[in-house]
């Protein structure tokens, strides 16, 4: 069945570095992959997609200049480097299957949270 | 960037009402729009894609209707594992956004 993994979520001082990785399994990987996000008791914000040949890339606006998604087609991972971090940017992370590149979310990680915090 | 604005925020309903969510969008989105559940401490599932396509699995007590701006999320008769936030999403324009949500808890 679809799985999929998030990694490198932690703890990160204002104005630090993260990688964040998905590992997918249980699908041949020719689906884009969205990044979601879902700060405590909040709604839910996308952040980030990747079309199936990593040639397409879209961001939200809040965040287009701090994120790069990229992917590893070779070993099925989609990694989200997020760069300058706020206290706002505390979150859960998720990442999230295209319904066959229709733009629409199909599966989802249990998500890795990221705490910005000094 | 579209901007999508749930109504209401909250639905106070009893088991076996009817609910119906609101979702309307700040400019046309055609049929683009799709409608998630989250359960407390799960994550989102998807329950309507294309404003009005039931995803695999889901109860045929959930419906989706609209386009354009108006779009509508009905549940017909609420089950007790209804009870959850609901949000629309929009795939018509880049960025893709959600909506702020809907409650649906029980009276």
């Amino acid at each position: 069945q679809v799985q999929l993994v998030e990694s490198g979520g932690g703890v990160v001082q204002p104005g630090g570095s993260l990688r964040l990785s998905c590992a997918a399994t249980g699908f041949s990987f020719n689906n884009g992959i969205h990044w979601v996000r879902q700060a405590p008791g909040k709604g839910l914000e996308w952040l980030a997609y990747i079309g199936y040949d990593g040639n397409r890339k879209y961001y939200a606006e809040s965040v287009k200049d701090r994120l790069t998604i990229s992917r590893d087609n070779s070993k099925n991972t989609v990694d989200l480097q997020m760069n300058s971090l706020r206290p706002e940017d505390t979150s859960i992370y998720y990442c999230a299957r295209d319904l066959d590149n229709y733009y629409y979310i199909a599966y989802w990680g249990q998500g890795t949270l990221v705490t910005v915090s000094s | 960037e579209i901007v999508l604005t749930q109504s209401p925020a909250t639905l106070s309903l009893s088991p076996g009402e009817r609910a119906t969510l609101s979702c309307r969008a700040s400019q046309s989105i055609s049929s683009h729009l799709a409608w998630y559940q989250q359960r407390p401490g799960q994550v989102p599932r998807l329950l309507i894609y294309g404003a009005s396509n039931r995803a695999t699995g889901i109860p045929a007590r959930f419906s989706g209707s609209g386009s354009g701006t108006d779009f509508t999320l009905t549940i017909s008769s609420l089950e007790p594992e209804d009870f959850a936030l609901y949000y629309c999403q929009q795939r018509s324009t880049w960025p893709i956004s959600f909506g702020q949500g809907t409650k649906v808890e029980i009276k």
